[in-house]
């Protein structure tokens, strides 16, 4: 099964750019890289996902790899409410859960 | 409803006593899992539904922690004997199943604590 390394923690000023970066070394072909976040005291929220080109959405835009081996959740404008933790995952291959690391902690400040 | 609801939103409990967690998924959705998350913690995945297929029970930590979806709707989380080790959120999404890459949709969770 494929894991992902994020760093632990980030700060962002507000109004700049959140870059979160991933590493998945061991994706295997199939499968997608999805980015949750999830704010304080409420349940995770999906952001976006991606195979392999890159993805923009209204909340954010994803830039894969070109090998895969790694990705990067771009916030484009962080604002204070943006400030939660985010999953980089990798879903598991012939299973139908998505399993969550520790994620990293973003902070924007004013 | 519009989101996925869990009930009760917290829940004292004493070690020893049995407690029911419920889930009542976003209407029309086929899968539902169950994760818990201790504090300071990531998600722990604990168990899957979808549709009328046998659930995917890889997760339950114990033989303590059983749970069932009725008739494809509402799903219950049972957890016998608590320990202290079991206070943390327990968290219900559902999907709408069918296509692998769907969203999850996440309820707010249910803060059990074991005294």
């Amino acid at each position: 099964d494929a894991k992902t390394t994020q760093p632990t923690s980030m700060d962002c000023a507000e109004g700049r750019a959140a870059n979160l970066p991933c590493n998945h070394s061991t994706i295997s072909g199939n499968e997608y890289v999805y980015w949750y976040r999830q704010i304080h005291s409420q349940g995770p929220q999906y952001i976006i996902h991606g195979l392999k080109n890159n993805e923009t959405n209204e909340m954010a835009s994803l830039i894969i790899t070109e090998d895969r081996k790694s990705s990067t959740l771009i916030l484009p404008h962080a604002t204070l409410r943006d400030t939660a933790v985010y999953y980089c995952i990798v879903r598991v291959t012939g299973f139908q859960k998505l399993v969550f690391g520790t994620g990293t902690r973003l902070l924007v400040s004013p | 409803g519009a989101g996925v609801s869990q009930s009760p939103s917290n829940k004292v409990t004493e070690k020893g006593k049995d407690v029911e967690l419920r889930c009542d998924p976003i209407s029309g959705h086929t899968a539902l899992y169950w994760y818990r998350q201790s504090l300071g913690q990531g998600l722990e995945f604990l168990i899957y539904f979808q549709g009328n297929s046998a659930p995917d029970k890889s997760g339950l930590p114990s033989d303590r922690f059983s749970a069932e979806r009725t008739g494809g709707s509402v799903s219950t989380l049972t957890i016998q004997r608590t320990q202290q080790e079991d206070s943390a959120v327990y968290l219900c999404a559902s999907r709408r199943g069918g296509v692998l890459n769907e969203k999850l949709f996440f309820g707010s969770g249910t803060q059990l604590s074991v005294l």
